[in-house]
């Protein structure tokens, strides 16, 4: 079955470390997306890639970094610098095929800082 | 200024209600426009995308209005598996797809 994976499902991490958050996607899409959603707010763009090696940075790209290998691969690193890094990670996927581009979602990443 | 706005609710209705979901954009360069679904800590699914004529899925009733710059979505018939949390999304001209979510609707049915 076609879809996109997230791993792990819950993330535990110590204050200072960093760690990647994964994501891989077997629909051939083109662009890939990552966002943060906390509770009670919508989903805020943090990078997004429309192509293998290029990414940009979205509203909120401070503290994290990605990568864009592969077509099928966009992990995201939560650095130290990030201040407020617990939330829901939720990474997207969509065709390149002009308007109406539905973006298709994993089933997330619950990251909390201890 | 927030690109989309929507009325967090939350709207707590009957079985069988009708029920009506307002949101508005800030830009009228927007290109596209979708409403999503969230349950409780899942991902967003799509639930339909929202055309300049308005188009109608099954119970759900999806309308666009460039001139006031907002969008509607209307369940009929309220069922208990229609609670959940509606996103309004908006896409703008030459931004690579770039999805502007509101911060949701919160839908409960009740029995």
């Amino acid at each position: 079955d076609g879809g996109i994976t997230q791993s792990p499902k819950y993330l535990f991490r110590k204050e200072g470390q960093n760690v990647t958050l994964s994501c891989e996607q077997n629909l051939n899409h083109d662009a890939m997306y990552w966002y943060r959603q906390d509770p009670g707010q919508g989903l805020r763009l943090i990078y997004y890639s429309q192509i293998v090696n290029d990414f940009q940075k979205g509203d909120i790209a401070e503290g994290y970094s990605v990568s864009r290998e592969k077509k099928e691969s966009f992990p995201l690193t939560v650095t130290s610098a990030q201040k407020n890094p617990t939330a829901f990670y939720l990474c997207a996927s969509s065709a390149d095929r002009g308007r109406d581009n539905e973006q298709f979602f994993g089933p997330g990443t619950r990251l909390t800082v201890l | 200024r927030k690109e989309v706005e929507q009325d967090p609710g939350p709207f707590n209705v009957p079985e069988g209600a009708t029920v009506a979901f307002n949101c508005t954009y800030s830009n009228s360069a927007s290109q596209s426009f979708f409403w999503y679904r969230q349950d409780c800590r899942k991902e967003p699914k799509l639930l339909m995308s929202v055309y300049s004529s308005g188009n109608e899925d099954g119970r759900f009733t999806a309308q666009l209005n460039r001139a006031s710059q907002y969008i509607s979505l209307l369940i009929r018939d309220s069922k208990l598996s229609d609670s959940a949390t509606y996103l309004c999304v908006v896409t703008l001209l030459n931004t690579g797809n770039q999805f502007y979510f509101g911060t949701g609707t919160s839908l409960t049915v009740i029995p």
